[in-house]
């Protein structure tokens, strides 16, 4: 089982609260990821990073930032949450497997907006 | 046109038939093919990742990619309970270049 953990697992607040969605990693993986996951839709990658003070934008436009203080925490923010933020937010850190990138994602943080 | 489709299914079979997963994609750059299973309430996890064409076998999971069709599948042979999930395919180019694409996910349920 990968070491990759993700706080909290469940999330319920209102609307233009900010909030801090926590992913740390204790593998040693450089590069990182935050995806949205919606039922019966594909991960959409949202934010990712190469390491320490790198992170870039994903395929998926987000109004969520994202830091890279340290290898191991990659923690995702939503300034003003909305009801359009409901989702599942789920973090992957990566090695590389020979020359493929093995990601191992952590349990997911469910999160609504009310 | 999506670069990776994937019936979303459900797909229900009785325990210990076999089960055909498929995936079709569109970019031929594609390298690196991946099946990832997601219980649920739970993260993805990796099962196989197989290299341009050909088969993979790993215990009762079998994968393969046809590079020519674009087209890359997953067998379950003698499927148990305990692989009722959602089953993700993913690829991208390989290496550092380019993050994982997935699709859908088809979800399948296995009957006693």
């Amino acid at each position: 089982e990968a070491d990759i953990y993700q706080t909290p697992r469940y999330l319920v607040i209102g609307t233009g609260k900010k909030i801090t969605l926590e992913c740390s990693q204790t593998m040693g993986h450089d590069k990182m990821y935050w995806y949205q996951q919606d039922p019966g839709m594909e991960l959409h990658l949202i934010h990712y990073s190469y390491g320490v003070n790198s992170t870039e934008k994903g395929d998926l436009s987000s109004e969520s930032t994202v830091s890279r203080i340290r290898t191991e925490h990659f923690p995702l923010t939503l300034e003003s949450a909305r009801p359009s933020h409901t989702s599942q937010y789920l973090c992957a850190s990566s090695r590389p497997s020979g020359s493929a990138e093995t990601q191992y994602f952590g349990p997911g943080t469910r999160l609504l907006v009310l | 046109q999506k670069e990776v489709e994937q019936d979303p299914g459900p797909l229900s079979v009785p325990e210990g038939a076999i089960v055909s997963l498929n995936c079709t994609y569109s970019n031929s750059a594609f390298q690196y093919f991946m099946w990832y299973r997601q219980y649920s309430r739970k993260g993805p996890e990796l099962l196989m990742y197989t290299y341009s064409s050909g088969n993979k076998e790993d215990g009762r999971f079998t994968a393969q990619v046809d590079k020519s069709s674009k087209y890359i599948s997953l067998f379950i042979r003698d499927s148990q309970p305990s692989d009722s999930a959602t089953y993700l395919c993913a690829m991208n180019y390989g290496g550092s270049q380019g993050n994982l694409i997935f699709g859908k996910g088809t979800k399948l349920s296995v009957k006693p």
